[in-house]
């Protein structure tokens, strides 16, 4: 696709409620970024992909949070038992492989809006 | 402290003068450094990066960084209303990821 798309752009669970929220990368995009917003502050690093592989999953909160990204392309962050705390706004990104790794930026989708009441 | 440090302002500057942003950060391992743009209720969008000492320009916007002092600056000459947004700083080291700071709300005067 021409952009990072991510859905649903909202949702709203009950506290203790599963929720999936999924991302699909710009077509070819090697590696996938999950990040987490609460509101005034900058995103946090959640996991990151390089094709199938989660090679780092050291900013997810807690063993309720998972990701996966089976064949390489579309991601899916699962938040289980999902806690008022874990309102925030999910973004994800993605990157090329191409060039210099030091030149490389981030494409962010639009993120998806979790409010857990 | 934080790894990314930035002032949350709100900073408000007069239209068609220059915006300031600044943002330090901890690891001297860092590498590469990202300025995002982040309107209220969207995402953030990159506008420029740098990876060497001294200045780079494009168009409007100028980031200067100093690994000395491991400082980072965006200047944003002849400000116009619709730069009023929320400047995100960012920063690489040896990982992949980036590191946020929390942002400057940067709001340009009519």
């Amino acid at each position: 696709g021409a952009g990072v798309s991510q859905s649903p752009r909202y949702k709203v669970a009950k506290r203790g409620q599963d929720v999936a929220l999924r991302c699909d990368p710009i077509s070819g995009h090697v590696s996938l970024f999950w990040y987490q917003q609460a509101l005034g502050q900058g995103p946090e690093f959640l996991t990151y992909f390089q094709n199938e592989a989660q090679l780092d999953k050291s900013g997810l909160p807690s063993d309720r949070f998972f990701a996966e990204r089976p064949e390489g392309s579309v991601s899916t962050l699962k938040i289980q038992r999902t806690q008022q705390e874990d309102s925030a706004v999910y973004l994800c990104a993605s990157s090329p492989r191409q060039g210099p790794i030091s030149n490389y930026g981030y494409t962010f989708g639009s993120g998806t809006r979790l409010t857990v009441v | 402290q934080k790894e990314v440090e930035q002032n949350s302002g709100p900073l408000s500057v007069p239209e068609g003068a220059i915006a300031s942003l600044n943002c330090t950060y901890s690891d001297r391992g860092s590498q590469s450094f990202f300025w995002y743009r982040q309107y209220s209720g969207k995402s953030p969008e990159l506008i420029m990066f740098i990876y060497s000492n001294g200045d780079k320009e494009d168009g409007r916007f100028t980031a200067q960084l100093n690994k000395a002092s491991q400082y980072v600056s965006l200047l944003i000459r002849d400000s116009q209303p619709s730069d009023s947004a929320t400047y995100l700083c960012a920063v690489r080291g040896s990982a992949r990821q980036l590191t946020f700071g929390s942002g400057t709300q940067l709001t340009v005067l009519p």
